[in-house]
């Protein structure tokens, strides 16, 4: 089981460009949340998509949109880049297991935004 | 915001039980706390939770006190792979709602 992973690893965009993040969740999970994180912070809430709807926002202005596709993986876009984006990007896929869920985490994608 | 208080550092030797306190004095009856740890260029890694009883797994005990309002994570033999970030999180029922993270305890593990 590969778990979940995501690509690219690592990204350097200029400001006021627009970026495209993929996370492929873990073999059996259908649920995909992502978590936006900033140096020494705790990782703070996006979105989370579910039978390719978003169900769920933090507190994120428009300019961040995702999509989840038909085999459950999902993509995180982001335009109009600021100073302010570059972060660690996480994707956290779960699933319904014995009436409850745990989100497991990928690697995350390293954005620098310059 | 994050519901929880935790220290922002410990050191533990390696060997001996690690345990990271956390404060949610505002907790309600039907939110569960939650551990989850982050090892340097890492996703998080969910430990274990519980709402009420102490919970043990193969990587740790949760200690919950009687009115709810900290817990205790205990490692009871800390190795080096046991530095990282620890996050305490406080989170309603067992349903798939969002994470909300804090800053965390960074515990070093030391030789």
């Amino acid at each position: 089981d590969a778990g979940v992973t995501q690509s690219p690893t690592h990204l350097i965009k200029t400001r006021g460009q627009q970026v495209t993040l993929r996370c492929s969740p873990k073999s059996g999970h259908d649920t995909v949340s992502w978590y936006q994180q900033a140096l020494g912070q705790g990782p703070q809430f996006i979105f989370q998509y579910y039978e390719e709807e978003e169900r769920q926002r933090g507190n994120f202005p428009d300019r961040f949109s995702g999509h989840q596709f038909p085999n459950y993986s999902s993509e995180l876009n982001v335009n109009a880049l600021l100073l302010g984006d570059s972060a660690l990007y996480l994707c956290a896929s779960s699933w319904r297991q014995d009436g409850r869920y745990e989100q497991y985490f990928g690697p995350g994608t390293r954005l620098t935004v310059t | 915001d994050a519901k929880t208080t935790q220290p922002p550092s410990m050191d533990c030797a390696e060997g001996r039980a690690a345990n990271l306190p956390c404060n949610h004095s505002t907790i309600s009856g039907n939110e569960y706390v939650y551990w989850y740890r982050q090892i340097h260029s890492q996703g998080p890694q969910y430990i274990i939770h519980g709402l009420k009883n102490n919970e043990t797994n193969e990587m740790a005990s949760l200690i919950i006190t009687e009115d709810r309002k900290s817990s205790t994570l205990i490692l009871p033999h800390a190795t080096l792979r046991d530095t990282a970030v620890y996050y305490c999180i406080v989170r309603v029922g067992l349903g798939n709602t969002p994470l909300v993270f804090g800053k965390g305890t960074r515990l070093s593990v030391i030789a």
